[in-house]
């Protein structure tokens, strides 16, 4: 399968634990986003990388987040202390540069706090 | 701000009733509208994208068009497999970014 991978899939942990998602997106494409989807709506974005270089970040990603793609290929997104609010499904999506808006989305993790 | 609204929130059809959705959007410098199919559990699947107004563009039972403040999703004679929920989507208004703001989605449903 040559699609957008994530891991894990599901995540339940106790509020305060830090946890950590990975994406490996499609291996030509160069742009990687991450955006966050709760019931019911549409995904918000929360970060984008052109290769390795973080080139925009929402402001409404808390301090707590932090993401990286250290050599231009996977990425990964941690949360710290994580809160009940963050409870939600982590998308991660990659495109080539030439794509506009058409972005191949993973199937997501799911991240519980309880 | 930009701003996306989609209607209805929800829509459940019988199998060959044609129908449409709607996107209405805000946003400051068009750079294209997207639209994207989201199955249950599964990441939004790309479907179109229109740039400019009176463009349409068409696949399978899908059809979705452009005006300056909105866009349509007409879905002709549906079947089961259509049901989804369905996403449009802007670039954010700053000239060169590539965050997308979305809608908060259709949920469709056809019924046998």
């Amino acid at each position: 399968d040559t699609g957008v991978s994530q891991n894990p899939r599901h995540k339940i942990t106790k509020r305060g634990q830090n946890v950590t998602f990975r994406c490996d997106p499609i291996s030509e494409h160069n742009r990687l986003y991450w955006y966050r989807q709760t019931l019911g709506q549409g995904p918000e974005f929360l970060t984008y990388f052109q290769n390795e270089a973080q080139l925009e970040k929402s402001r409404l990603l808390s301090d707590r987040f932090s993401a990286e793609r250290p050599k231009g290929s996977f990425s990964t997104l941690e949360i710290q202390r994580t809160e009940q609010g963050d409870s939600a499904m982590y998308l991660c999506a990659s495109s080539p540069g030439t794509s506009g808006g058409e972005l191949f989305f993973g199937e997501g993790s799911r991240l519980t706090v309880l | 701000e930009d701003q996306v609204t989609q209607s209805p929130e929800a829509l459940r059809l019988q199998e060959g009733e044609s129908s449409s959705l709607n996107c209405s959007y805000t946003v400051s410098g068009l750079r294209g509208l997207f639209w994207y199919r989201q199955d249950p559990g599964k990441g939004p699947e790309f479907l179109f994208t229109l740039y400019s107004a009176g463009e349409e563009k068409e696949k399978e039972r899908l059809k979705a068009t452009l005006t300056k403040k909105e866009s349509f999703l007409h879905i002709t004679a549906p079947k089961p497999e259509d049901s989804a929920t369905y996403l449009c989507a802007v670039h954010d208004g700053i000239q060169g970014a590539q965050k997308l703001v979305f809608g908060q989605g259709t949920r469709l449903t056809i019924n046998p």
